[in-house]
């Protein structure tokens, strides 16, 4: 029962690289989204899509881009990286149906932005 | 848009006492109220929730919440705190209007001392 998994676990990038955080779930959930969590804020959203074809901003959505071309997968891509996007991510998903259900949540990726 | 405020960042608590997590939100519409929890180097995972109903809410591992609309609050509490329970908790809503968009506060660490 995998749920939401994320690769990679843990990495360092470069200002200026680029590259790209995984999500993936097996349970059919048509809601994904995407979360950094910052000491003392909390999570904060950064993307999220409620359907494949479809994607939204959330609060802090500059410098990523996403897409979903599945309802299984959800990526995250950093286009040019920079130190203020040292944080850990989180991606999470859910079923969405006429009431909120509940978010079920990766295991986290630490970002290190040199 | 909605808000959480989590009234307390840090809260040690000695085994098998009580603990009391405080959370204050604000919204203009109807709102659902979750607790999440997240155990070291670990993901988040939900607690209890309350979206409609009796407003006192029972969740896992001894848990519970009581949602209270004129104070605007949802406090956690648990009657007798283990070892185990040590872990940052997080406070979230979302409103009727974008039921899958959670705002997080900035979490609460508990620590249990033996």
């Amino acid at each position: 029962n995998a749920g939401v998994t994320q690769t990679p676990k843990f990495q360092v990038l470069k200002t200026g690289q680029s590259m790209t955080l995984q999500c993936a779930q097996d349970m059919n959930h048509e809601y994904m989204s995407w979360y950094r969590q910052d000491p003392g804020m909390g999570l904060r959203l950064i993307h999220y899509s409620v359907g494949a074809g479809i994607t939204d901003q959330g609060e802090v959505p500059n410098g990523y881009n996403v897409s979903r071309s599945t309802t299984e997968d959800f990526p995250l891509r950093l286009l040019s990286a920079a130190p203020s996007q040292t944080s850990v991510y989180f991606c999470a998903s859910s079923s969405r149906g006429r009431l909120m259900t509940q978010l079920f949540f990766g295991s986290g990726t630490q970002l290190s932005v040199l | 848009a909605q808000s959480v405020t989590q009234l307390d960042s840090q809260v040690p608590v000695f085994e098998e006492a009580p603990v009391e997590l405080r959370c204050n939100y604000s919204s203009s519409v109807s709102v659902y109220l979750f607790w999440y929890v997240q155990y070291p180097n670990q993901g988040l995972q939900l607690l209890l929730k309350y979206l409609s109903g009796s407003t006192l809410v029972k969740g896992i591992n001894g848990f519970e919440a009581e949602f209270n609309k004129s104070q605007t609050s949802f406090h956690l509490r648990k009657p007798s705190v283990h070892i185990s329970d040590t872990a940052e908790y997080f406070c979230a809503v979302s409103d009727f209007t974008n039921d899958y968009k959670l705002s997080f506060g900035a979490g609460t660490t508990v620590t249990v001392r033996a």
